[in-house]
């Protein structure tokens, strides 16, 4: 079993729709949880970077994270085609040697049509 | 800013060849990690330096290798590269927690 399972789509939407994208885990040690943009053939960018339970919100794009279901969301609200990429989620446990490495989810792949 | 560079941007190589990619991280970050990316998957971790020294490794054969310089700036050396070894190279670099990438390197091993 992956310790981080995210649903790889791919999920086409139309322009201005609430997008969902969800990531589970299996290792309560994770305590801060990212997610990135990629657009094709890039980097992934930094989206949003949570450390506790709860909302937090930036723009267009709001970053849920609950603990005790071991479950965190990110909503993209009134979508435009510019966000169409791949959306991955990542998470960190806290200090000792495993401070900097990343665990990721397999990554959504979103298309938001015109 | 200057974000994190990474080169070369694309490389082809052969198969038994051995290949060095190289990062600069941004300017303060004292942590460099690098990654795989194979198409289709999400990153897998490979290897965290922190002030010149090996702070983690991920599930890589020894043909892996990375080193940091007093600069921070980071090589990850390949050895006798497999068609396998196909993907792109991603390097983060991170003050705390948050870590930034480079754009990548796309290898080609044929």
């Amino acid at each position: 079993q992956k310790e981080v399972e995210q649903d790889p789509g791919p999920l086409s939407v139309p322009e201005g729709a609430i997008v969902s994208l969800n990531c589970t885990y299996s290792n309560s040690a994770f305590q801060y949880f990212m997610w990135y943009r990629q657009y094709s053939r890039k980097g992934p960018e930094l989206l949003m970077y949570t450390y506790s339970s709860g909302n937090k919100e930036d723009g267009r794009f709001t970053a849920q994270v609950d603990k005790s279901s071991k479950y965190i969301s990110l909503f993209i609200r009134d979508s435009q085609p510019s966000d169409s990429a791949t959306y991955l989620c990542a998470m960190l446990r806290a200090g000792g040697t495993s401070y900097g490495k990343l665990t990721f989810g397999q990554g959504t792949i979103l298309t938001v049509h015109p | 800013d200057a974000g994190v560079t990474q080169s070369p941007t694309h490389l082809i190589k052969t198969r038994g060849q051995q290949v060095t990619l190289r990062c600069s991280p941004i300017s303060g970050h004292k942590s460099v990690s690098w990654y795989q990316q194979v198409l289709g998957q999400g990153p897998q971790f490979i290897f965290q330096y922190y002030e010149k020294e090996e702070r983690g490794r991920g599930n890589f054969p020894d043909r892996f290798s990375a080193r940091q310089f007093p600069n921070y700036s980071s090589e990850l050396n390949v050895n006798a590269l497999l068609l396998g070894d196909s993907a792109l190279y991603l390097c983060a670099s991170s003050l705390n927690t948050e870590a930034f990438f480079g754009q990548g390197t796309r290898l080609t091993v044929v």
